[in-house]
């Protein structure tokens, strides 16, 4: 267990439609992460937070946006859903704002599935 | 665009056999991270390698940073069946953004 929490675990949805996906970092982490993995383009950094600021931004589609809470909990909200964006997606903490050097945790990862 | 390349994709073999991996870029990384996932669970971090040339072993895992911090190779003795998973490697760049490669997906068959 990384500490680090998703849900929902598994979400079927329709194309069109919008999902929002939680997550809690590990106690103490600033930094929160989004990844999305999927088996054509493995695993993609979509965005950090730094103590509810926006650090650093990748490859994250227009229709995707994030913010990360006063209390540090983040969501990731995808919408206008395609076929293509059934993925996993990762939500993964660290204590402090740089990449290198640091140990990210990964949570276990929301399934979603676009039908 | 920075990219990192693992091979081999696919490997599957009998425990007690030994391996390697690879994970190679055209880029110069800071420092270079070995991963493993399971299925239904996140990457967890194995190892990070800072510099050029550096060797670091677990238990039978030794991963190596190449000199010019482009590649990386983790060898595996012994394999078990509890190696089985998803190894990922990824390179922090000089933009401290993380890049991950696409994997290697390791069968041990008992």
């Amino acid at each position: 267990d990384s500490g680090v929490t998703q849900t929902p675990k598994h979400l079927i949805t329709a194309t069109g439609q919008r999902v929002t996906l939680r997550c809690s970092p590990r106690s103490g982490d600033l930094s929160v992460y989004w990844y999305q993995q999927s088996l054509d383009q493995g695993l993609q950094f979509l965005i950090q937070y730094y103590n509810g600021e926006e650090r650093a931004k990748g490859n994250i589609l227009e229709r995707f946006s994030a913010q990360q809470f006063p209390d540090l909990h983040s969501e990731l909200n995808l919408s206008s859903l395609e076929l293509g964006d059934s993925a996993l997606y990762f939500c993964a903490s660290s204590p402090t704002a740089r990449q290198n050097g640091n140990t990210i945790y990964f949570g276990e990862g929301s399934w979603l599935t676009v039908v | 665009t920075q990219l990192l390349e693992q091979s081999p994709q696919f490997l599957s073999i009998q425990e007690g056999e030994n391996l390697t991996v690879y994970c190679n870029s055209s880029s110069v990384f800071s420092s270079l991270q070995w991963y493993r996932q399971e299925p239904g669970e996140g990457p967890v971090l194995l190892v990070t390698v800072v510099t050029g040339g550096e060797v670091k072993k677990l238990k039978r895992l030794t991963f190596q940073f190449g000199d010019a911090r482009k590649d990386s190779s983790l060898h595996i003795t012994a394999a078990q069946p509890g190696d089985t998973g998803l190894y990922l490697c990824a390179g922090v760049g000089r933009d401290d953004k993380i890049i991950f490669g696409k994997g290697t997906r390791l069968h041990i068959l008992p």
